[in-house]
């Protein structure tokens, strides 16, 4: 399968850390990269390739990986964090998302 | 700074044609990466359509790729989109982006702000 499976929602304090993950069977050999979209808002790249930032990310955001499974980080989380996530990977010459991660700061 | 602006209808009939055009400026499209299309349905998630380089090779969904043409018009710095036979399944903001790629992965980034095609029967 080619499907990447994220949790429908995630619920996290300020403060705290948000850890999001995306398992996919084709995943283990692949880096995945993530994005964040605000409501009403186009996506925004927050995690490339074996966990590079882009400019202007902030430090807080990490990835990582352990077997088929992708993980976003969210350290110290902000209420501004609130947003949905996708993980995304490319395998076999075609982009896959996710379904996507609601993240809720309380 | 690239910047990347969708445009073209923001109705189609169904059955009919989609087709929309997405303009970058800031940055030369023939300079290097691929430039995409991704479709996001009112309330769902993201579902990549295809990419293309600046010499015309292609990338396509497979489970789109029957209905789908991208093409790319250098000398205006555009790429485009044609979706054949389009029905209400096809309502989405659609979102053009570029292509950074390396070490075995493609990424989207930036994005355009997005466009709302609404297939009307």
């Amino acid at each position: 399968s080619d499907e990447l499976t994220q949790p429908p929602s995630v619920s996290v304090y300020p403060g705290q850390t948000a850890s999001i993950t995306c398992s996919g069977d084709k995943l283990g050999n692949k880096y995945a990269c993530w994005y964040h979209q605000k409501p009403g808002q186009s996506p925004v790249l927050v995690i490339y390739q074996d966990g590079k930032r882009p400019s202007g990310i902030p430090e807080r955001f990490s990835g990582s990986y352990s077997g088929n499974t992708a993980t976003l980080t969210i350290s110290g989380t902000q209420a501004m964090d609130e947003a949905d996530y996708y993980c995304q990977a490319w395998d076999s010459s075609t982009a896959v998302f996710g379904g996507g991660t609601k993240l809720t700061v309380l | 700074q690239v910047q990347l602006q969708e445009s073209g209808p923001g109705l189609v009939t169904s059955s009919e044609t989609l087709s929309l055009t997405c303009t970058v400026s800031g940055y030369f499209i023939t300079s290097g990466y691929y430039w995409g299309w991704i479709r996001q349905p009112p309330g769902k998630g993201l579902e990549w359509i295809g990419s293309i380089y600046h010499t015309a090779s292609t990338y396509y969904n497979p489970s789109l790729k029957s209905r789908v043409t991208i093409s790319v018009d250098t000398s205006k710095n555009q790429f485009s989109l044609k979706l054949i036979y389009v029905t209400a399944a096809d309502t989405a903001v659609y979102y053009c982006a570029r292509v950074p790629f390396g070490r075995g992965q493609h990424w989207f980034d930036p994005w355009g702000q997005g466009t709302l095609v609404t297939v009307s029967s």
